[in-house]
């Protein structure tokens, strides 16, 4: 089974903190997203990346960044964070190609105070 | 632009009842289409997922839904609901290969 592990479930940080949100996948998937989700929004994309040291913006980048050093392990850095940032962060990976699903991590779930 | 809606935002079903969740999706070409589950506090799981062929699509713990083109539709059913089912269903449209864009969800609850 694929397995895409977020390294906190919880998390509680101070406004203007750098924080960052680990996660690791075991199936060396291509792709790796996170989302974040929040109530009656549904998922939204902040970033993307296709392959090391790649990324792309999805709909939500601001405020956020994202390092891809190794193929296996993506994570997304708030650089100062603000209590607008309090949210569940979800990581994904798949296969770079068509008709592949999404494998998602359990989330985190981030306070800012 | 490429959108997805889930008209529905909470449902109460009876257990043993059947369900029916609705999903609409906009996208010019042929649409790569998925069902996830999200319970309490978990990421999201794959239920189905349809790419081509037969528009009926089987997946996991007794879910189905059936693609229709003409009606840009991808409703998710079971016939007989438990408990277990009460959960958060997500729809989503694959962007070509990358981003998936998800539906804002339909809350499920089962009574007794």
């Amino acid at each position: 089974d694929v397995k895409v592990t977020q390294s906190s479930r919880y998390l509680v940080k101070r406004t203007g903190e750098k924080v960052f949100l680990e996660c690791v996948q075991d199936m060396d998937h291509e792709n790796m997203f996170w989302y974040r989700q929040d109530p009656g929004l549904g998922l939204r994309l902040i970033y993307f990346s296709y392959d090391v040291k790649m990324k792309e913006k999805g709909d939500i980048p601001e405020g956020y960044s994202v390092s891809r050093e190794k193929k296996e392990r993506f994570s997304l850095i708030l650089e100062s964070a603000s209590t607008n940032q309090t949210s569940m962060y979800l990581c994904a990976s798949s296969f770079h190609s068509l008709n592949q699903p999404q494998h998602f991590g359990d989330g985190t779930r981030l306070s800012i105070l | 632009a490429q959108s997805v809606t889930q008209p529905d935002i909470h449902i109460t079903v009876s257990e043993g009842a059947s369900l029916e969740l609705r999903c609409n999706y906009s996208y010019g070409a042929t649409p790569y289409l998925f069902w996830y589950v999200q319970s309490p506090g978990q990421g999201l799981q794959l239920l189905l997922k349809y790419f081509s062929g037969d528009t009926l699509v089987q997946g996991i713990k007794g879910f189905e839904a059936e693609f229709k083109r003409s009606q840009s539709s991808f409703n998710l059913r079971k016939p007989s609901v438990h408990w277990s089912d009460a959960a958060e269903y997500f729809c989503a449209v694959d962007q070509a290969g990358t981003a998936l864009i998800f539906g804002k969800g339909t809350t499920l609850s089962v009574s007794s």
